[in-house]
């Protein structure tokens, strides 16, 4: 069974740092592009950013209200994908998914997890 | 950045009715729209993707269409459990976006 299960929520205070965790099973892990998105509370869905293959030299992009602040990795040999979060803010406070985009990269997000809860308060 | 403009923002609609929903991009994203459905407490499900494609397991009355910065998602006979929110994605341009979202509802 294809599944990604996400990790490392929680309750952090703003400026502070985070990291969230996304293991993979059931598919080819090191051969596929993996993005996270979030959704805060009661709002719509926000792309974050995406970590290409190591074909792609695992390059990466993000929306431009984390740039600078979150930075994507990913461990292939453990199947695994990483969001690291600093200089939180309460506004990235929101349910945070890891996604698998369909082979092809422009073709849409086909598995999700089923999210982790960040919260930034004081 | 593109911007995604869903319409409705809400829709109300009954059992065994046709709906449609229009995605609008503020700049051209070709065919590389997606489409997808969420219910309350889960992650979103793929529904179509290159604008048109129906992903794999979903219903054939999803019917997706557009290219450019107009895009539609056609539901051709409401099921109960087709009441749900349903988001468009653009994957042309970094970043990619989201639409807002249109709550479909009893």
């Amino acid at each position: 069974e294809v599944q990604l299960v996400e990790s490392g929520g929680g309750l952090v205070q703003p400026g502070g740092s985070l990291t969230l965790s996304c293991a993979a099973s059931g598919f080819t892990f090191r051969d596929h592009y993996m993005d996270w998105v979030r959704q805060g509370p009661g709002q719509g869905l926000e792309w974050v950013g995406r970590i290409r293959d190591k074909a792609n030299s695992y390059t990466t992009e993000y929306a431009a209200s984390v740039r600078g602040r979150f930075t994507i990795s990913r461990d292939d040999s453990k199947s695994s994908v990483y969001l690291h979060m600093n200089s939180l803010r309460t506004d990235d406070t929101a349910v945070y998914f890891c996604t698998r985009p369909k082979t092809g990269a422009t073709r849409g997000l086909d598995v999700w997890g089923q999210g982790t809860t960040v919260t930034v308060s004081s | 950045d593109i911007q995604l403009t869903q319409s409705p923002s809400f829709l109300s609609a009954s059992v065994g009715d046709r709906v449609t929903i229009t995605c609008r991009a503020s700049q051209g994203v070709n065919s590389y729209l997606a489409w997808y459905q969420q219910k309350p407490g889960n992650a979103p499900n793929l529904l179509i993707y290159v604008a048109s494609t129906l992903q794999s397991g979903v219903p054939s009355r999803f019917t997706g269409s557009g290219s450019g910065t107009e895009f539609t998602l056609t539901i051709s006979s409401l099921q109960p459990e087709d009441f749900a929110t349903y988001y468009c994605q653009q994957l042309n341009t970094y970043p990619y976006t989201f639409g807002q979202g249109t709550n479909l509802e009893i």
